[in-house]
């Protein structure tokens, strides 16, 4: 069975320092990986998402990710972090298995320090 | 281009009682998602439509959850009667063809408190 696994629950970073957010998946198959943000009272926003190629993956508002297939890890990062980049973020797989399921990591929330 | 929509965003009910979710996919996309979202959780997946087809219900509590989408377009969720533990927001996305590949849209969310 797919799972996703977010093992941060918060990740605090000043501004203008890199950051990172952490996601590891299990799949039997090929991965399809996706990182979705969800600010306040809103629902979740596409950032970006791995299908196949290249294992860098740039995204929205200057987010990147890497997929990383040996250590089956697809971490979240951004050069210079931002105030309103604060949210909770959720990692997602899913494979293509005759039918499928997006399954979401429990999410880890960003805390961005002025 | 108009998202997701969904209606009401907040509701909040006695234990017992039913309420009903509404949902309005992005134009031209098939398939529609309804998730579950409890406090501190990701969302899990209640039921997946391609056009009028439940094509996964595996998830949805069927003795009181129903959903249906008649035209392929909107969708409802229904909760006939609500439980204390069905306290979550409720969120609907909609995606172009249902591939595993492909970025799914979500609304905003139904906020739902049931005491």
């Amino acid at each position: 069975a797919q799972s996703v696994a977010q093992p941060e629950d918060q990740v605090n970073v000043a501004e203008g320092n890199p950051l990172t957010v952490k996601c590891t998946y299990s799949v039997s198959g090929n991965p399809y990986l996706f990182w979705y943000v969800q600010y306040p009272n809103r629902g979740l926003q596409f950032l970006l998402k791995y299908i196949t190629g290249d294992n860098l993956v740039k995204g929205s508002y200057g987010f990147e990710a890497e997929f990383n297939k040996s250590q089956t890890s697809f971490h979240l990062k951004k050069p210079s972090a931002l105030v309103s980049d604060s949210a909770l973020y959720f990692c997602a797989v899913s494979e293509n298995t005759g039918g499928f399921k997006t399954i979401f990591g429990a999410g880890t929330r960003l805390f961005v320090k002025a | 281009e108009a998202g997701v929509v969904q209606s009401p965003r907040y509701k909040i009910i006695e234990k017992k009682q039913p309420v009903a979710f509404w949902c309005n996919p992005i134009s031209g996309h098939n398939t529609l998602y309804w998730y579950r979202q409890n406090l501190g959780q990701g969302p899990e997946l209640l039921i997946r439509y391609e056009n009028e087809e439940a094509v996964d219900d595996s998830q949805l509590p069927k003795d009181r959850f129903s959903a249906e989408r008649l035209k392929g377009v909107d969708s409802t969720l229904k909760i006939q009667p609500a439980e204390l533990g069905d306290s979550a927001v409720y969120l609907c996305a909609s995606s172009l063809e249902g591939q595993p590949q492909e970025t799914q849209y979500f609304g905003p969310g139904t906020r739902l408190l049931v005491l």
